[in-house]
């Protein structure tokens, strides 16, 4: 059984460019939750989606947005780019929204902002 | 609102023991604990739930004080394969896992 895939694995931008992060999840899982993780931090919460609804948003800037597609594979959009948005961002699948739920990580889209 | 992990970092010894704590100031349903080693994806190591007994993975064991509202992640006779850092999650009810800062286990030989 396949992982959760995040692509792509490296990128680099300039500030005030824009970047599209994707996630396909674990197939049968059809919740999507979006994480940002920066040294010190640990993992800071941006968005859930299921069903192509969002669920749940962090406290992060409208630049900051997400959608999840039919077929449950997920995207995140940063607008604007900051130097401080320069992160590991982590996408994690499960299978339905209800609690306990165990979340399965992607190896992430490390971003650099220059 | 985040839980509050300590301590930050530990180095260790093979064979010697360690414990994270995990301290939240709500009230919490259950508890979650993640390892991630360098470049690699976090991965679950298990779930404490109120009410709940303690678990195991291996040779890692974790305990939730409900009336504390806090939980310890216990590595017993550690080896090379447990460094990475431990996070811990939490749940306060139909709510985003909320993670810690982490905390960096450094096990050397």
């Amino acid at each position: 059984k396949a992982g959760v895939t995040q692509t792509p694995r490296y990128l680099i931008k300039t500030r005030g460019q824009q970047v599209t992060l994707s996630c396909s999840p674990i197939s049968g899982h059809r919740s999507v939750s979006w994480y940002q993780q920066t040294p010190g931090q640990g993992l800071q919460f941006l968005f859930e989606y299921f069903s192509e609804t969002q669920r749940n948003k962090g406290n992060f800037p409208g630049r900051f947005s997400g959608r999840q597609f039919s077929n449950s594979r997920s995207e995140m959009n940063v607008s604007t780019l900051e130097l401080g948005d320069s992160a590991l961002y982590l996408c994690a699948s499960s299978q339905g929204t209800t609690f306990p739920r165990e979340l399965f990580f992607g190896e992430g889209s490390r971003l650099t902002v220059l | 609102q985040q839980p509050v992990q300590s301590p930050q970092a530990v180095i260790l010894r093979e064979g010697e023991d360690a414990v994270i704590n995990c301290s939240s100031s709500k009230a919490l349903y259950s508890v979650h604990w993640y390892r991630q080693k360098h470049g690699e994806a976090p991965v679950f190591l298990m779930i404490l739930l109120k009410g709940g007994e303690q678990m195991r993975h291996e040779k890692i064991s974790a305990s939730f004080n409900e009336k504390k509202q806090q939980s310890s992640l216990y590595l017993t006779a550690s080896q090379l394969s447990y460094s990475g850092t431990y996070f811990c999650g939490t749940e306060t009810g139909n709510t985003p896992l909320v993670f810690g800062k982490g905390t960096r286990l450094s096990v050397i030989a």
